[in-house]
């Protein structure tokens, strides 16, 4: 069965610091995505990046990285120079392509930025 | 570009009533779900399906039902809502995923349900 772990309820950091959010699954499925979310104070979801289980390079989109190491089944969001605008819930998500479609996401981690 | 659209934005019952949760969207994704959102609990999938005519259970399912009668629609109902069920609900869909889509998740704004 499909799983996503998100194993950092809270963390604090440091504008302008790095920040790396983990986030592990489990699938049988060898076709799957991996995204993530974030979700600010004013509630709406915002799609961040994507890795796909077949994709060689990590994906990378702006300030926002994936880290995607598929033998250890993990796919951990790295923020570099964290904004006071980063603070915010975000939630990893997979999706197995060839099962049966279904998009399932973990409890997510609260991230505070701190001046 | 409305996307996706649910409404009510706010809903208040007692327990044992009946509501519908209503969601449309308009870029055609075959794609559609429904997750509720609890604290600590991240988003729960209820119901989704993938096409017309097609629906699944997800996690959490029970109180809840669903159907597709068209692609744009995908309602969702409580047949006797219970205070278990007070959360806030999103609808989301997605195009199948491909070459030029990574089939990402598309959400509507949320709706909040209390239930006394």
């Amino acid at each position: 069965a499909q799983k996503i772990t998100q194993t950092q309820p809270g963390m604090f950091v440091q504008e302008k610091e790095a920040v790396t959010l983990d986030c592990t699954y489990d699938t049988s499925d060898p076709s799957y995505g991996l995204f993530w979310y974030k979700q600010p104070s004013s509630g709406e979801m915002i799609f961040l990046i994507y890795q796909g289980s077949y994709d060689q390079q990590n994906a990378t989109e702006g300030r926002y990285s994936l880290n995607f190491q598929k033998a250890r089944k993990s796919a951990n969001l790295v923020i570099s120079a964290s904004q006071l605008g980063d603070s915010a819930m975000y939630f990893c998500a997979m999706r197995d392509m060839n099962r049966d479609d279904k998009i399932i996401f973990g409890k997510g981690t609260r991230l505070h930025i701190l001046p | 570009n409305a996307g996706v659209t649910q409404t009510p934005k706010f809903q208040v019952l007692k327990t044992g009533q009946s509501m519908t949760l209503q969601c449309a969207q308009d870029m055609n994704h075959e794609y559609m779900s429904w997750y509720r959102q609890d604290p600590g609990m991240g988003l729960r999938l209820i119901h989704y399906s993938v096409g017309a005519g097609i629906t699944d259970q997800g996690e959490v399912p029970n109180g809840y039902n669903v159907s597709r009668s068209t692609t744009e629609d995908f309602p969702l109902r409580l047949l006797s809502a219970a205070p278990s069920q007070t959360s806030v609900y999103f609808c989301a869909s997605s195009p199948i995923p491909g070459t030029q889509a990574a089939g990402e998740l598309f959400f509507g704004e949320g709706s909040r349900l209390t239930v006394l």
